[in-house]
């Protein structure tokens, strides 16, 4: 079974400023696929950005870029010019690569951004 | 397109009373998922639909929680009767393919807040 440890449970950054979400994972599995889903108070959850375990180019949107470290486990969130629409909680989530339809998520970061 | 719509948004009921969750997935979507947070903790899968057929209900906690897909459209998600560890958020998504072709990305609805008292 894959694990998901997201050890921050609250951050706070100003606006424009940058935050680092951690996320580690535990797999057996060689090929995988990495997210970061966000939920905004009171509103869908959306997915931010993905990973594909057999790239190691680092999966980049807009201002939300990830830090993927294949042999440490470990896919960390950068958010860049933080902006009061980040404010929201974020969770790290996994997925086997072929066929598979469950996530694996972690505990999930609430993310405020002060004004 | 509409989104994966989910009501109600939250739901305060008793101990022993029942409660019905509805979802609604992206139209065309034959894959619909159920997944649950408790407070503080993991989001955790609960089973899994394609179409009206359940593929996988591995993650249901117990007989006290039925899910139905008839027709294959929307969904319900019935406990009955509802205990206190019954609280938490739950959540819908769903997704046009599985797997072989890369990853099976689930579209998730807002969830559905419970509260037991």
């Amino acid at each position: 079974a894959q694990t998901v440890t997201q050890s921050q449970p609250e951050m706070s950054v100003q606006e424009a400023e940058t935050v680092t979400l951690s996320c580690t994972y535990d797999t057996s599995e060689s090929n995988y696929y990495l997210f970061w889903y966000k939920q905004p108070p009171s509103r869908q959850m959306i997915l931010v950005i993905r990973q594909e375990a057999y790239k190691q180019q680092n999966a980049t949107e807009n201002r939300f870029s990830v830090n993927f470290q294949k042999a440490a486990k470990s896919f960390s969130l950068k958010i860049s010019d933080s902006q009061l629409g980040d404010t929201a909680m974020y969770f790290c989530a996994f997925m086997k690569h072929e066929g598979d339809y469950k996530l694996s998520f972690g505990a999930g970061t609430t993310v405020t951004v002060r004004a | 397109e509409a989104g994966v719509t989910q009501f109600p948004s939250h739901s305060v009921i008793e101990k022993g009373q029942t409660v019905t969750l509805r979802c609604d997935p992206i139209s065309g979507h034959d894959n619909l998922y159920w997944y649950r947070r408790v407070m503080g903790k993991e989001i955790k899968f609960l089973l899994h639909f394609v179409k009206e057929s359940k593929q996988d209900e591995s993650g249901m906690p117990n007989n006290r929680f039925l899910a139905e897909r008839t027709g294959g459209t929307y969904s319900t998600l019935k406990v009955q009767p509802a205990e206190l560890e019954d609280s938490g958020v739950y959540f819908c998504a769903s997704s046009l393919v599985t797997g072989r072709s890369g990853a099976n990305v689930l579209t998730f609805g807002a969830g559905s807040r419970l509260t037991v008292l």
